[in-house]
C-alpha cells in the first residue's frame, strides 16, 4: 500500500473551514484514500473516504487531486469537537482491512 | 444501538503477569480486527477475524500475545508474560461484512494495558 504524508499539527478557529492536507504520491490506480480520526482516549473514527471523485458527507468532504497524488480533507465548520488526530490511509481493500495508520495530523481548534 | 465495547479499559499488570482483554463487537459484525497503540503512535494492526476463523496474525510481535473469537462473538486478545513494551493501548474494532473498499471499521474505546 502507498506511503501517506501528513503534517504533524495544525490548527484552526472554531467555525471555520479546517483544510488538511495529504500527499500520496505513489497511490497506485486501484488504492482508495480514507480518513479515520481519533478524539483522545477514544478509538479511531471513520470519516469518509475516494477514489478519484471528491466525496461530501455529513462530517466533511475530500477533495482528491486530478493525479491523485494528494488529497484534502475539508470540516466546513469546524468545532471545538473537530480536536482530534486525523489520519489519511491509502488502502486498495484488498488486504484483508488491515489498515495502515501511520502518526496523523493532531487538529486543535481553539475557541 | 451499543457499538464496540471493550474491557477492561484500564488493566495495570506487573512484568510477567498474563493478561486476558474482551472485545464485544457490534452484534451481527463479521469482521474483527485488533490493533495496538503506542503512546503518540497510529494503531497497528494485530490480527483480522471473519467469523470464527483467525485469517491474519502477522501482526502479532510475539508468540506470547494469542487472540481467539471461538463462537464468532466476543473475542479475547491475550498476552502471556507481559513486558513493559507491551504497554499500549488495544483497540478492537468491527465491521459488518468481509473486508472491501467501502466497509467501514467501527472502534472500541481500547484498553489502557501498563505493564510494570
Amino acid at each position: 500500500d502507498a506511503k501517506t504524508t501528513q503534517p504533524t499539527s495544525m490548527d484552526c478557529a472554531e467555525g471555520r473551514a479546517a483544510n488538511l492536507p495529504c500527499n500520496h504520491s505513489t497511490i497506485s490506480g486501484n488504492e482508495y484514500v480514507y480518513w479515520y480520526r481519533q478524539i483522545h482516549s477514544q478509538g479511531p473514527q471513520y470519516i469518509i473516504h475516494g477514489l478519484k471523485n471528491n466525496e461530501t458527507n455529513e462530517m466533511a468532504s475530500l477533495i482528491i487531486t486530478e493525479d491523485r497524488k494528494s488529497s484534502t480533507l475539508i470540516l466546513p465548520h469546524a468545532t471545538l469537537r473537530d480536536t482530534a488526530v486525523y489520519y489519511c490511509i491509502v488502502d486498495r481493500g484488498s488486504t484483508l482491512g488491515r489498515l495502515y495508520f501511520g502518526r496523523g495530523t493532531q487538529l486543535t481548534v481553539w475557541p | 444501538g451499543a457499538g464496540v465495547s471493550q474491557s477492561p479499559r484500564y488493566k495495570v499488570a506487573k512484568r510477567g503477569q498474563d493478561v486476558a482483554l474482551r472485545c464485544d463487537p457490534i452484534s451481527g459484525h463479521v469482521s474483527l480486527f485488533w490493533y495496538q497503540q503506542a503512546l503518540g503512535q497510529g494503531p497497528e494492526f494485530l490480527t483480522y477475524f471473519q467469523n470464527e476463523a483467525q485469517l491474519d496474525k502477522s501482526g502479532l510481535p510475539s508468540d506470547r500475545f494469542f487472540a481467539e473469537r471461538p463462537e464468532g462473538s466476543v473475542s479475547t486478545l491475550k498476552i502471556q508474560r507481559t513486558q513493559q513494551e507491551d504497554s499500549a493501548v488495544y483497540l478492537c474494532a468491527s465491521s459488518p461484512l468481509t473486508p472491501s473498499v467501502s466497509e467501514t471499521q467501527y472502534f472500541g474505546p481500547g484498553t489502557r494495558l501498563l505493564v510494570l
